[in-house]
């Protein structure tokens, strides 16, 4: 079975481009998750989707996050303009239900780097 | 606010040793804790850990809950060269959905 797949695996991009990171979940699954990985502040939750309906966003840091689910199969997240502090590991993840009792599965993540 | 405290936050080990890595936590309204394997790219999952007490175990790794001390542990026998990764604990709680991951133990297994 596929597991989730996110794109571009890496992300290299000058200060105050648009960049927007691609996720698709495991067929079936309702529940997504975009994270931010660094190594200060280690893994943290930037927004879950349940049902393609965005339920928490409390952990966007700002305005200049956003994140969509049109469908399903097909989430992304996009940082504009982005900036250096925004560089880091982004993984998606996603999980059959809603709860905390169901394991979250990881995508492989996108390396982002803002020059 | 939820707190996961993993420790230690590495380790050096040679293959054949055992090892055991722990997380304590803080949150409301318990519901589970997981672990996770992360070596260069996605933490995959290795236990879930709902009720205190239970072993749960996989092959060399194993892991336990104690409710009532608010940990657990995560315990590899007979280490080899391919178990060195990140090790992270998450726990959920409080809102139905949200886990909170704990920083990781980088554990690195010498041949």
């Amino acid at each position: 079975d596929a597991g989730v797949i996110q794109s571009p695996r890496h992300e290299v991009t000058e200060m105050g481009q648009e960049v927007t990171l691609r996720c698709k979940p495991i067929s079936g699954h309702n529940s997504l998750f975009w994270y931010r990985q660094t190594m200060m502040r280690g893994l943290e939750l930037l927004i879950y989707f349940n049902n393609n309906v965005p339920i928490d966003d409390s952990g966007m840091p700002e305005d200049r996050f956003s994140a969509k689910m049109p469908n399903a199969s097909f989430s992304t997240l996009k940082i504009q303009p982005s900036e250096p502090r925004d560089s880091a590991v982004y993984f998606c993840a996603s999980s059959l239900g809603s709860g905390s009792h169901q394991p979250q599965h990881f995508g492989d993540g996108t390396r982002l780097s803002i020059l | 606010e939820d707190k996961v405290v993993q420790s230690p936050l590495s380790l050096v080990v040679h293959e054949g040793d055992t090892v055991t890595l722990n997380c304590s936590y803080e949150v409301t309204n318990f519901r589970s804790l997981l672990w996770y394997k992360q070596e260069k790219k996605a933490p995959t999952f290795l236990f879930m850990l709902t009720s205190s007490g239970i072993e749960k175990k996989s092959g060399r790794l194993s892991s336990i809950l104690d409710k009532k001390e608010l940990s657990s542990i995560l315990n590899i026998t007979a280490t080899q060269t391919g178990d060195s990764a990140i090790y992270l604990c998450a726990v959920g709680g409080g809102s139905n959905y949200k886990l909170t991951f704990g920083k990781g133990t980088l554990l690195t297994v010498n041949p």
